[in-house]
């Protein structure tokens, strides 16, 4: 149980286009989701938290209107890059949780290379 | 602010131990995870650690002081599959804090 599925695995863009990620917990109701984004060689850095039906919590320093956040179900959280630039190439690991941040189920990450 | 230590990089040999260190100053503390991650994979749970005191489980042993800020991981036994990064992290009530993560390479 607790798998959390996420797609693409990989996403290659040009410059300047938006790219959507989808975040899915297959077999139980995630009231809670987590986003985060890990450059190479680096540790997994929060960018926001997400509650089912309503406004996602961003991270000090994470732009809200360009990484927006959906959650408009139990098992589906979407992370969408607008206008995405180089810089913007990372890893990107979503988490679903059955509320509390102490019992988190990763997903596989979606690498992002933006050209 | 909030600072999660860990050494960038160890190496080790295979059949060895090694001990990771995590050291931490956090506004919150209800626990702190340790976490395996292989490269381009997503973290696997390790173990979980809210009392002082040593658990073991298997191989892999974690060692938590709340009143020191510290921890640490113990990998018995190394294998060449353990080479990966180790992340620690504090459970900081509403969300997960991580380190800055330790890169673990065994050699034969």
């Amino acid at each position: 149980g607790a798998v959390v599925s996420q797609h693409p695995s990989r996403v290659i863009c040009k410059s300047g286009t938006s790219v959507k990620i989808e975040c899915r917990s297959l077999d139980f109701q995630a009231t809670t989701m987590f986003w985060y984004r890990q450059f190479p060689k680096q540790s997994l850095m929060l960018m926001a938290t997400s509650n089912e039906g309503s406004k996602a919590t961003y991270e000090q320093g994470v732009e809200k209107d360009k990484f927006l956040i959906n959650h408009a179900s139990l098992t589906l959280s979407t992370l969408t890059v607008t206008s995405a630039h180089p810089e913007d190439s990372s890893f990107y690991i979503c988490s679903a949780s059955l509320g509390s941040a102490n019992e988190q189920f990763f997903g596989p990450g979606t690498r992002l290379t933006v050209l | 602010g909030q600072n999660i230590d860990q050494p960038t990089e160890m190496t080790a040999t295979e059949g060895a131990i090694v001990q990771i260190n995590c050291t931490y100053q956090t506004s919150g503390f209800n626990g702190l995870f340790w976490y395996q991650q292989h490269a381009g994979e997503a973290p696997t749970f390790l173990s979980y650690n809210v009392l002082d005191g040593l658990e073991e489980k298997g191989r892999f042993s974690s060692f938590l002081s709340r009143s020191k800020g510290y921890s640490y991981l113990l990998l018995k036994e190394l294998q060449m599959k353990d080479s990966a990064s180790y992340l620690c992290a504090v459970d900081n009530t509403d969300k997960l804090i991580f380190g800055t993560g330790t890169r673990l390479q065994v050699f034969p």
